[in-house]
């Protein structure tokens, strides 16, 4: 059972709309990270959302964490080809020193 | 450049045989993380050690180990290679053992034929 649910799984969009990828638990996590992997790299962190309700901006990408602490959202504006990649959520716990991986949002971006 | 660093970037073997991945972490980094990635899944987390202790086990077949040194380096072993073990083999850093966020490696892609 996959505690952390990324939806869709797969998103093929054109260059210049805009996009939103979920990450769903019925699980509490104390934060939630959201990493962005390119092809033959390792995952490389976007952000860290903390506190309920919380919303953060990275240029084009705005970060939601949901008021309960179950469920985050990454929308893309306007999304380019180089926001291509797999798109991971991570959770943690504070009972538990893992982070909760969800199974990633492959996008790609045509030109 | 994550400042962590996997050896090798490629590694083709057979089944049966046995094979070292190596991970120097990010400098400062205590704890390390050793990751397997099937092709177009996420992230299976396999074993996590904080300062040459174990700190926690995730789906980590018994056909593998690993350990980190007194160097903070750690080295994650495949043994009985099968099939099913291909895939990219991630390390990750981070200061303290559940603190966040993780510094990944660019991974070691090993095929077995």
């Amino acid at each position: 059972t996959q505690l952390l649910e990324q939806s869709p799984q797969f998103l093929s969009i054109q260059e210049g709309e805009n996009l939103t990828v979920y990450c769903n638990s019925s699980s509490v996590f104390s934060s939630l990270q959201w990493y962005r992997q390119e092809p033959g790299e390792g995952p490389v962190l976007l952000v860290t959302v903390v506190t309920g309700g919380e919303v953060k901006k990275l240029k084009r990408l705005t970060f939601q964490f949901g008021d309960a602490r179950k469920d985050s959202s990454l929308h893309i504006t306007a999304a380019q080809p180089g926001d291509t990649g797999l798109y991971l959520c991570a959770g943690a716990m504070d009972s538990n020193y893992q982070l909760i991986w969800g199974a990633g949002t492959k996008l790609i971006i045509k030109p | 450049d994550s400042g962590v660093t996997q050896t090798p970037k490629h590694l083709i073997t057979a089944t049966g045989q046995r094979v070292t991945l190596r991970c120097s972490p990010r400098s400062g980094d205590l704890s390390v993380y050793w990751y397997q990635q099937s092709l177009d899944q996420g992230l299976q987390f396999l074993i996590q050690y904080y300062n040459g202790e174990e700190r926690a086990k995730g789906n980590i077949l018994e056909r593998f180990s690993a350990q980190q040194f007194p160097d903070l380096h750690s080295e994650l072993n495949l043994s009985s290679l099968e099939l099913g073990d291909s895939a990219l083999y991630f390390c990750a850093s981070s200061v303290a053992p559940d603190d966040q966020p993780q510094h990944f490696g660019d991974g070691t892609r090993l095929s077995i034929l």
